[in-house]
């Protein structure tokens, strides 16, 4: 499997700051970039995702940002809240989604209240 | 709708014993994916089904490790015999057989090999 570098490892914010968590990757037959969110001792869930045809994504406070040629993608969290504090997965998959995920090693992201 | 459900949730054995991790996908998804999830290597694909086929195995780390499906809605995944390097969170998922869909994973099966 291609590898996805994420980063930082860990991340403090206070409430109502932006939380960005970056990655990188290698493989160009990617084609779909999901962000997972994974509260302790559950299974990682789709927060949101992106395909390589559009440069931003936007779902409420939550906002990706792709850039193709750069091979890079980054999340965004406006007005972080304590709700938001968990790990977060960058990942990405060929095959119109359709491939098992490659995923980041995870950011674990704490909002201070 | 009961999401993906897996058994057990969590799982005490010694090295040697044979471990057999369950999971029930949700009702009507095609693909069915096996993770493993550690401290030191992060979340891993090890074997993905469609259709009840199994399409890419290249992430089952060794021989000790098999995966079946049966039918679509029974996955197991085995482990004979287990090592302590064994111990970690094995997650399944599934997704509709359409793109761009989401991976819907289950809750985890957490393997503590002594």
């Amino acid at each position: 499997q291609q590898q996805v570098k994420q980063s930082p490892q860990s991340l403090i914010v206070q409430k109502g700051g932006i939380s960005i968590i970056n990655c990188a990757y290698e493989n160009t037959a990617f084609d779909y970039f999901p962000w997972y969110q994974q509260f302790p001792g559950k299974g990682p869930a789709l927060l949101i995702a992106i395909r390589p045809d559009v440069s931003e994504k936007k779902e409420g406070r939550f906002t990706i940002s792709f850039n193709k040629s750069a091979k890079q993608f980054s999340l965004h969290i406006m007005d972080s809240q304590p709700g938001d504090s968990a790990t977060y997965f960058c990942a990405a998959t060929g095959g119109g989604g359709a491939d098992g995920l490659t995923f980041g090693k995870g950011t674990h992201l704490i909002i201070q209240p | 709708d009961a999401g993906v459900i897996q058994s057990p949730r969590h799982e005490v054995t010694e090295m040697g014993q044979e471990v057999t991790l369950r999971c029930k996908p949700i009702s009507g998804h095609n693909s069915l994916f096996w993770y493993r999830q550690t401290m030191m290597r992060g979340l891993e694909l090890l074997i993905y089904f469609n259709n009840n086929v199994p399409i890419d195995d290249s992430g089952m780390p060794e021989d000790r490790f098999s995966a079946k499906m049966p039918n679509a809605s029974f996955s197991t995944l085995k482990i004979q015999p287990s090592e302590p390097r064994d111990s970690a969170v094995y997650f399944c998922a599934s997704r509709p057989d359409t793109s761009y869909n989401e991976q819907f994973f289950g809750p985890g099966t957490r393997l503590t090999v002594l």
